[in-house]
């Protein structure tokens, strides 16, 4: 199946700081991203949906100025947890649906687990 | 609002058995419905797709039901081994993003 692509897998930093993690399509081009978080044995939560070229749409209750999403390129998305904090703190998803196969079935990156000191 | 449940949080079954789980929703009528498998520290991998018309899918040793009219769909794992061993989530699926259920978290023992 498809390959979606995230980096890094775990970072730690330190409050005040930002954080980039990237979501790559390694074999088809991804119009659009999805941005999830994930807390312990809860579910999925989706933050925000991104847009190639464009902006991206929030969820409600995410705030877009703290965590910025850019879509550069048909193959790559981010996203910059900016001023983290410790409540910022979680599992972080990426995921991407290949158009080739319909579109239907989501491929997730590994996730990227964050965590602020 | 849109809500998906799935029942059982948490599930234990023994070795060779079937795993049943359920989910339920409201308030959406979705084109297909979807369960994923993940595993801890990982992202979900997809498992099956089932479309709004269809009663019935199989894959190998996986079996999903979805009735719209009591808005369920049952994910069933037979001669279940402790390799299936992981947590479970059932998303709705349309034209707009996946909607996830908060899953089952499933532990085969031998």
């Amino acid at each position: 199946g498809a390959v979606v692509s995230q980096h890094p897998s775990r970072v730690i930093c330190k409050s005040g700081t930002s954080v980039k993690i990237e979501c790559r399509s390694l074999d088809f081009q991804a119009t659009t991203m999805f941005w999830y978080r994930q807390f312990p044995k809860k579910s999925l939560m989706l933050m925000a949906t991104s847009n190639e070229g464009s902006k991206a749409t929030y969820e409600q209750g995410v705030e877009k100025d703290k965590f910025l999403i850019n879509h550069a390129s048909l193959t790559l998305s981010t996203l910059t947890v900016t001023s983290a904090h410790p409540e910022d703190s979680s599992f972080y998803i990426c995921s991407a649906r290949d158009p080739r196969g319909g579109g239907t079935e989501a491929f997730f990156g590994q996730g990227t687990r964050l965590t602020v000191v | 609002s849109q809500k998906i449940e799935q029942n059982s949080e948490a599930l234990n079954i023994q070795e060779g058995k079937t795993a049943t789980l359920t989910c339920n929703y409201t308030n959406y009528s979705p084109a297909y419905l979807q369960w994923y498998r993940q595993d801890p520290g990982r992202g979900p991998v997809f498992l099956l797709l089932i479309r709004e018309n269809e009663k019935e899918k199989r894959k190998e040793r996986l079996k999903v039901t979805f009735d719209t009219t009591l808005k369920q769909s049952l994910f069933h794992i037979t001669a279940s081994q402790p390799a299936d061993s992981a947590t479970y989530l059932c998303a709705l699926a349309g034209n707009t993003p996946l909607v996830f259920g908060k899953g089952t978290r499933l532990s085969v023992i031998a």
